[in-house]
């Protein structure tokens, strides 16, 4: 299962555009890239998911380069409301054997007035 | 449509006791999973099941006991409770059998044993 590696924790103001990269090495060519939002005393959320390229939705915008060994999560015009901790999961596809979802330590971002 | 439901969201265990937490969920999802969160960390996966009647353990599955006799519940059971197991453990279910697909995550059940 591909280890995922982010920033600790990340610092912007609101109405930036905020970027966090996580880094996947050893991605496998069926391993698809998740990301999922978790506010304090809640479970994590869904947010978006690729393959490769640019996957765009309501919430954020999702950037894989070509060697798929990282992936950047783009979140436009911040507020207070998005600080939250981000974790990027890789996993496997189509019944694999290791079908786990499987999360690090995820980035902590703060969101400052 | 309630989701993915808890029960309890909160215990109070003494060591040596034992007790179940139930999770339910209406989505007819196949793939459900047992995390437990500590302070300022990460999830960490107990154990997970692919559908009913199926169990495997996670990243940490020592001291906790699953089942799965039906495809909406995912039991996961402490034999003996020790403070080391205090934390929030969080159940999701996910549809699809691909990793990373979309799960859906419960409240939590925030635990403490004395």
């Amino acid at each position: 299962l591909a280890k995922t590696t982010q920033p600790i924790s990340m610092d912007s103001y609101e109405g930036q555009e905020v970027n966090i990269t996580c880094s996947h090495n050893n991605i496998a060519t069926n391993d698809y890239i998740t990301w999922y939002q978790q506010f304090p005393s809640q479970g994590p959320r869904f947010i978006i998911q690729g393959y490769k390229t640019k996957v765009t939705n309501e919430v954020a915008s999702l950037f894989i380069p070509a060697d798929r060994k990282s992936s950047t999560l783009s979140l436009p015009r911040v507020s207070l409301s998005d600080t939250a901790v981000y974790y990027c999961l890789v996993g496997d596809g189509y019944g694999g054997a290791t079908n786990k979802l499987i999360f690090g330590t995820g980035t902590l971002l703060a969101v400052q007035p | 449509n309630a989701g993915v439901t808890q029960t309890p969201k909160f215990r109070v265990l003494k060591t040596g006791q034992s007790m179940t937490l139930l999770c339910a969920q209406d989505m007819n999802h196949e793939y459900m999973y047992w995390y437990r969160q500590d302070p300022g960390m990460g999830l960490r996966l107990i154990h997970y099941s692919v559908g009913e009647g199926t169990t495997a353990k996670g990243e940490v599955p020592d001291g906790y006991n699953v089942s799965r006799l039906k495809k909406q519940n995912f039991l996961l059971g402490l034999e003996s409770a020790a403070p080391s197991q205090t934390s929030v453990y969080f159940c999701a279910s996910s549809l699809y059998p691909r990793g990373g697909a979309e799960a859906f995550f419960g409240q939590g059940t925030r635990l403490t044993v004395v």
